[in-house]
């Protein structure tokens, strides 16, 4: 069954410099990859989609890249700050259209 | 914007008691879901819900657990008789339709609280 793999460490970032997080699978490429953020006891937002067609997706600072050879996508966030701390959780969906996740990796962006 | 509401948003229950969970999706939206959260653990998937029945369900999802729609708006989960293991956030999403490319929207969650 299909496998998604998160850098399970927190990730800390300067304010200003650009976050990279991580999303590895394990078996077959799915056609769409989602990215979401999540806060402390709230529910998961939707951030960006991109499709196993697309190498890049891009909207305001967030970009994402999906390498399906590597069976990997990055998720950038450019010039971060504070607000950006967050959990980010990578998810996609398998054969029975149910969404797989991650287990997200926590980002903390330092002033 | 249209959002996706839970209630309550914090259920506190005794082992063995029955609890429903409740969720109002946003409105021209076809595909329901429900999901689970354990403290510290990644989002599981419980179950989908489609016209009026269940599209998809996990193996977490047994006899215990059951969903419906007993209006035009609500979306509910029951758990007959909770366990301490239930604990967990449950959140509710809802998404114009089910292919891969649609996102899901969430609800804010309810932690459900089993002593």
């Amino acid at each position: 069954s299909q496998k998604i793999e998160q850098n399970s460490e927190a990730l800390n970032i300067q304010e200003g410099k650009t976050a990279t997080l991580t999303c590895n699978y394990t078996n077959y490429s799915p056609a769409y990859l989602q990215w979401y953020r999540q806060d402390p006891g709230r529910g998961p937002v939707f951030l960006l989609l991109i499709r196993e067609n697309e190498k890049e997706k891009r909207k305001e600072r967030l970009k994402v890249t999906f390498d399906t050879t590597l069976k990997q996508s990055l998720f950038h966030i450019t010039a971060s700050q504070p607000a950006d701390s967050a959990t980010y959780l990578c998810a996609l969906k398998d054969s029975n259209y149910q969404l797989i996740w991650g287990a997200g990796t926590k980002l903390i962006i330092k002033p | 914007e249209p959002e996706v509401t839970q209630t309550p948003s914090h259920q506190v229950t005794q082992m063995g008691q029955e609890v429903i969970l409740r969720c109002v999706p946003i409105s021209n939206h076809l595909y329901f879901y429900w999901y689970r959260q354990i403290l510290g653990q990644k989002v599981e998937f419980l179950v989908s819900f489609y016209n009026n029945e269940i599209s998809e369900k996990s193996e977490i999802f047994d006899d215990q657990f059951s969903v419906e729609r007993p209006d035009g708006s609500n979306f509910t989960l029951k758990i007959r008789s909770t366990k301490l293991e239930d604990s967990a956030m449950y959140f509710c999403a809802s998404s114009p339709d089910r292919g891969p490319s649609y996102e899901q929207y969430f609800g804010p969650g309810t932690r459900l609280t089993v002593t």
